[in-house]
């Protein structure tokens, strides 16, 4: 149990196009979900807490126009990389909690690499 | 300053031996302390979460302790063996929900 999927896996695009990430809780619901960057030899920086049915909570330094966080479902979180440029490649990755565990363990995808050209 | 530690970044250990790292984390203000280990091309996954000080968890070869007085975690792995290597990621919950990372200790097992 306790799987989420991420897609995609890989995405090149090119400089100042949008592009969509999803991250789905498969077999839980997730009322809250997780985005993560992490940067080269880097530890995960936290970007936002995508809250269900609400509007997502950013970390300080994360420009939310930059990073659209949208999480209508409680099984459904994506992160919308606007207008991208190539210091937006990175290894992005969510994570959901389990709304039924109190443990606050979170669950990650496999992950999405993004190259901007 | 919230600053959570892992030693050492990177470790190659013989097939066969028993190891261990730590994990660093603030004693104030603790909620949890968070274990996952991170395969390459794989998702993390959870290992272990802990929460009282002196806890000792324990996972097939793997085991965890905790001294929340004194801020810290160690990760022992007893006989290691090539499906071990992975990066560990320790994680500090503070009380008000905030997740905190360590940057990891790279695990390398040599056959």
């Amino acid at each position: 149990g306790a799987v989420v999927s991420q897609h995609p896996s890989r995405v090149i695009c090119k400089s100042g196009t949008s592009v969509k990430i999803e991250c789905r809780s498969l077999d839980f619901q997730a009322t809250t979900m997780f985005w993560y960057r992490q940067f080269p030899k880097k530890s995960l920086m936290l970007m936002a807490t995508s809250n269900e049915g609400s509007k997502a909570t950013y970390e300080q330094g994360v420009e939310k126009d930059k990073f659209l966080i949208n999480h209508a479902s409680l099984t459904l979180s994506t992160l919308t990389v606007t207008s991208a440029h190539p210091e937006d490649s990175s290894f992005y990755i969510c994570s959901a909690r389990d709304s039924q565990e109190a443990t606050e363990t979170q669950y990650f995808g496999p992950g999405t690499r993004l190259l901007v050209l | 300053i919230l600053n959570v530690e892992q030693s050492p970044q990177s470790l190659h250990v013989q097939e066969g031996d028993s190891t261990n790292f730590t994990c660093s984390f603030p004693s104030s203000n603790f909620y949890a302390l968070h274990w996952y280990r991170w395969e390459t091309a794989k998702s993390p996954e959870a290992l272990f979460v802990m929460t009282l000080n002196g806890d000792e968890k324990k996972k097939g070869r793997i085991s965890a302790t905790l001294n929340t007085k004194e801020g810290y975690s160690y990760l022992y792995i007893k006989g290691s063996q090539p499906e071990d290597s992975a990066t560990y990621l320790c994680a500090f919950l503070r009380s008000n929900y905030q997740l905190i990372w360590g940057a990891g200790t790279k695990l390398i097992i040599k056959p």
